[in-house]
């Protein structure tokens, strides 16, 4: 079955720095990723829609500039957190594959 | 576009006993539906989903969902539940024309001795 792996799982990062998330398709090729934001124990919300080749689309309400979205080939998209602040930490998780539902294992940020 | 409203955001029951966590969706296309179970600190798992075709779906350990669209619901039913199957459950939509997955807000399963 598709496989989603994201990476890294955990990251701890300076304010004022910035952190990278990869999100990788193992199994299968993904034109569309999607990457989700998850305060604690809430739930889920979409931030952006990663599309290969072209520029992602944004949700209404994310920073375009603070969260860069790359998906340069098939298989792999990346969320870059510029200039992290600590109202920045948060669980980003992705996915991708038919119907976009296999998730990434996420990733748990902490600006510091 | 399309929402999710799960109903209990907390649901307490005693092991072996049987549960329902509901959820019912609202959108003007077709849908597709899906549970997911999140334990603490990791991602999503996929329990089940309704494409098409049957419209009572089961997972492996035991759940089962039954799509029904003059409700608007994808309910999830266990007939007995574990200790193990303590953890928050979400209820997801996606319509047949977009490619973003709506979230419900969560049900927290707790599974008591």
């Amino acid at each position: 079955g598709a496989v989603v792996s994201q990476h890294p799982s955990r990251v701890i990062c300076k304010s004022g720095t910035s952190v990278k998330i990869e999100c990788r398709s193992l199994d299968f090729q993904a034109t569309t990723m999607f990457w989700y934001r998850q305060f604690p124990k809430q739930s889920l919300m979409l931030m952006a829609t990663s599309n290969e080749g072209s520029k992602a689309t944004y949700e209404q309400g994310v920073e375009k500039d603070k969260f860069l979205i790359n998906h340069a080939s098939l298989t792999l998209s990346t969320l870059t957190v510029t200039s992290a602040h600590p109202e920045d930490s948060s669980f980003y998780i992705c996915s991708a594959g038919n119907y976009g539902y296999t998730f990434g294992s996420g990733t748990r940020l902490t600006v510091v | 576009a399309q929402s999710v409203t799960q109903l209990d955001s907390q649901v307490p029951v005693f092991e072996e006993a049987p549960v329902e966590l509901r959820c019912n969706y609202s959108s003007s296309v077709s849908v597709y539906l899906f549970w997911y179970v999140q334990y603490p600190n990791q991602g999503l798992q996929l329990l089940l989903k309704y494409l098409s075709g049957s419209t009572l779906v089961e997972s492996i350990n035991g759940f089962e969902a039954e799509f029904n669209k003059s409700q608007t619901s994808f309910h999830l039913r266990k007939p007995s539940v574990h200790i193990s199957d303590t953890a928050e459950y979400f209820c997801a939509v996606r319509g047949y024309n977009n490619n973003d997955m709506r979230f419900g807000a969560g049900t927290r399963l707790t599974v008591k001795p």
